[in-house]
C-alpha cells in the first residue's frame, strides 16, 4: 500500500503563531515516532506512540510541543507559540511493531519568520 | 546516549570501498542503518539484532560487536547512487540517530 504521508509538506509560520502537522502512517503500523531533524544533523528522537498511547514523551523540547494519535492511526504534533528555534524538517515515522525497521515520510519543513 | 559516527565526512572515487563506524557508550540491542540523501526521507538500510551479526545488502554490509558496542558499515566497490548521509540507529524503547557520516560517491 502507500507510504507514510505528511501533510503539509513546507509551512511558514510567524513567530507566535500555532502549527499542526500531520502523519499518516501505512495502515497497520502500530508504533509511530516523529522526529526533528535540524539542518546537517541527525534526526532527534521526539516522542512515540504504540497505538493511541503515548510511551514516551521525553524529546519534546518544550511544554510547547505536543503530540497525539486519538484512534491509533493519524497523528498531529502541535506546535504552539513557535520560536525560531523550532524551525526545521519534521519527520513521521512508522514501524508494524517495536524493535522492527522505521519506514519514514517526507517530512514536513517548518519555517518560522 | 546519542551514538558516535566516524568519519563525519568522506569522498570517494566510483569504485573504492569505505567503512563507517558507530559506536555508543550505552550497551546496545540493535542497531539500524538508514541512508538519506538530500531533501528526502531517511531510507532503511538493515537491522543488526544481535551482537556478531553480520548482514548485506547488495554491496553494501554491516556487523555489530555487541562486546565494543560498536557496528560498522562496509560499502564496496562504490557507486555514485551510494552519495548521501549514513545514520545509524540504536535501539533501545526509541530510535537513537548518529550525527550522520556524509559520503560523496565522485565518478
Amino acid at each position: 500500500g502507500a507510504g507514510v504521508s505528511q501533510s503539509p509538506r513546507y509551512k511558514v509560520a510567524k513567530r507566535g503563531q500555532d502549527v499542526a502537522l500531520r502523519c499518516d502512517p501505512i495502515s497497520g503500523h502500530v508504533s509511530l515516532f516523529w522526529y526533528q531533524q535540524a539542518l546537517g544533523q541527525g534526526p532527534e528522537f521526539l516522542t512515540y506512540f504504540q497505538n493511541e498511547a503515548q510511551l514516551d514523551k521525553s524529546g519534546l523540547p518544550s511544554d510547547r510541543f505536543f503530540a497525539e494519535r486519538p484512534e491509533g492511526s493519524v497523528s498531529t504534533l502541535k506546535i504552539q507559540r513557535t520560536q525560531q528555534e523550532d524551525s526545521a524538517v519534521y519527520l513521521c515515522a512508522s514501524s508494524p511493531r517495536m524493535g522492527t525497521r522505521r519506514y519514514f515520510g517526507p517530512g514536513t519543513r517548518l519555517t518560522v519568520t | 546516549q546519542q551514538p558516535v559516527q566516524s568519519p563525519q565526512a568522506v569522498i570517494l572515487r566510483e569504485g573504492e570501498d569505505a567503512v563507517i563506524n558507530c559506536s555508543s557508550s550505552k550497551a546496545l540491542y540493535s542497531v539500524h542503518w538508514y541512508r538519506q540523501k538530500h531533501g528526502e526521507a531517511p531510507v532503511f538500510l538493515m537491522i543488526l539484532l544481535k551482537g556478531g551479526e553480520q548482514k548485506g545488502h547488495e554491496k553494501i554490509s554491516a556487523s555489530f560487536n555487541e562486546k565494543k558496542q560498536q557496528s560498522s558499515l562496509y560499502l564496496t566497490a562504490s557507486q555514485l547512487s551510494y552519495s548521501g548521509t549514513y545514520f545509524c540507529g540504536t535501539e533501545g524503547g526509541k530510535l537513537i540517530f548518529g550525527q550522520g557520516t556524509e559520503l560523496s560517491v565522485k565518478p
